[in-house]
């Protein structure tokens, strides 16, 4: 399967600051990448489908303004957490589809804990 | 509105037993479905997918699928502490996958 990583695993910052979160497709060249939150004890939620060279498509309910979605290639995507607040710290998980904007087979990154002061 | 609903736990068997997780889900439509195990701290890794009723066995897990009650169950024969972890189930519906919130289950030596 493919090996995805993140960046940074963990981070604290100030209310107040932006975030910026990679993620990478190490072996497998990627169209599209989707972006997970999940609060603790909570389930997996998908914030948005990023897509490389074109905007990103977001849920119902995030905020696009507030989380910035660049895809620049195929291998690295990131993800900007723009005046992060407390209600923002949560665990961020990255994945690669297998297929172009599938669900069925994916592989996540290791997430990356943001906790906002 | 699309639910997963899991039992959140914890689950607590012995080292040797048999694990039951199960797993409702509200859209009948829903065609694919899939068992993940996230250790604490880390993220999802994909452990079973089952698409039609039935049972679907890989090594010591099985997945079971029941579409007309909406059930899709994962057991875990011969539990090892390893096994400690949360499951979570997943649903795919016109590729809009949802998750439940996990069942956390602890296998005691």
């Amino acid at each position: 399967g493919a090996v995805v990583s993140q960046h940074p695993s963990r981070v604290i910052c100030k209310s107040g600051t932006s975030v910026k979160i990679e993620c990478r497709s190490l072996d497998f060249q990627a169209t599209t990448m989707f972006w997970y939150r999940q609060f603790p004890k909570k389930s997996l939620m998908l914030m948005a489908t990023s897509n490389e060279g074109s905007k990103a498509t977001y849920e119902q309910g995030v905020e696009k303004d507030k989380f910035l979605i660049n895809h620049a290639s195929l291998t690295l995507s990131t993800l900007t957490v723009t005046s992060a607040h407390p209600e923002d710290s949560s665990f961020y998980i990255c994945s690669v589809p297998l297929g172009a904007g599938r669900l069925d087979t994916q592989y996540f990154g290791p997430g990356t804990r943001l906790t906002v002061l | 509105q699309k639910e997963v609903e899991q039992n959140s736990g914890p689950l607590s068997v012995p080292e040797g037993a048999i694990a039951s997780l199960n797993c409702t889900y509200s859209d009948r439509g829903s065609q694919s479905f899939f068992w993940y195990r996230q250790y604490s701290g880390k993220s999802p890794e994909l452990i079973m997918s089952i698409y039609s009723n039935g049972d679907k066995e890989d090594g010591r897990f099985t997945a079971q699928l029941n579409k007309a009650s909406q059930y899709v169950s994962l057991l875990i024969r011969d539990s090892q502490p390893s096994d400690s972890a949360t499951y979570l189930c997943a649903v795919l519906f016109n590729n809009d996958m949802r998750f439940g919130a996990g069942t956390r289950l602890t296998v005691k030596p």
